[in-house]
């Protein structure tokens, strides 16, 4: 039964345009991640949002934002994409903080051409 | 270098079998570890978490855990070709930080 839904699925688009992801959870969590999986299958943590607080910013390029709305809700966005930003991005969600559970949705796969 | 390090890459186990894999981490202050699981087009998904040292079994998956040595491993018993999939082992430390994957472990069942 899927809780984390990600939007769109696939989304191929050329160098320097600007994408977004959009992510959404059922479950009534106060945490949301986004993760990037690169084609090696390494999982590497993106961002993390705590009741509209980022808590947790790895060094990820600044054309990366995440956008929140509220708990329910994390959007990633890409300003300029490059080559190396092809990757699977996964949405998650936990109760709190990384001593839970953490629930991934299905992922959007970016082709930057 | 990765802070989770998981051996081996792949493996491959004969439907029935036992399969086996491990987990080391380079880092003292992860408290919290977990395996999560990734069947091919969707997003990983928890087996299981183990905290405290010593074993811990959930019907076909048993998980050790060695604090001393930070070396997690993970057993299924009588495999089966749905547990063909990606494993992963994660770690955080006691403050709740980012949890760190490892590299992955795919397990091949074979029927």
């Amino acid at each position: 039964e899927t809780a984390v839904f990600q939007t769109p699925n696939y989304h191929v688009t050329q160098v320097g345009n600007e994408v977004s992801f959009n992510c959404k959870q059922t479950l009534g969590h106060d945490t949301m991640y986004w993760y990037k999986q690169d084609s090696k299958k390494l999982l590497k943590i993106m961002f993390s949002y705590n009741n509209k607080q980022l808590i947790v910013n790895e060094t990820v390029p600044r054309r990366f934002s995440p956008q929140s709305s509220d708990k329910a809700h994390l959007n990633l966005r890409i300003k300029s994409v490059e080559p190396e930003d092809s990757a699977v991005y996964l949405c998650a969600s936990s109760p709190r903080d990384n001593s839970y559970e953490q629930y991934f949705g299905p992922g959007t796969r970016l082709t930057v051409l | 270098q990765q802070k989770v390090q998981q051996s081996p890459e792949s493996l491959s186990v004969p439907e029935g079998g036992m399969a086996s894999f491990n987990c080391t981490s380079s880092d003292r202050n992860f408290q919290y570890f977990w395996w999560y699981r990734q069947h091919s087009g969707e997003g990983p998904k928890a087996l299981m978490s183990i905290f405290s040292d010593g074993d811990k079994k959930e019907g076909r998956f048993t998980a050790h855990l060695n604090k001393a040595s930070l070396h997690v491993s993970l057993h299924i018993r009588d495999s089966q070709p749905s547990d063909s999939a990606l494993y992963f082992c994660a770690a955080s430390d006691q403050g709740g930080r980012a949890l760190i994957f490892g590299t992955g472990t795919t397990v091949s069942v074979s029927p």
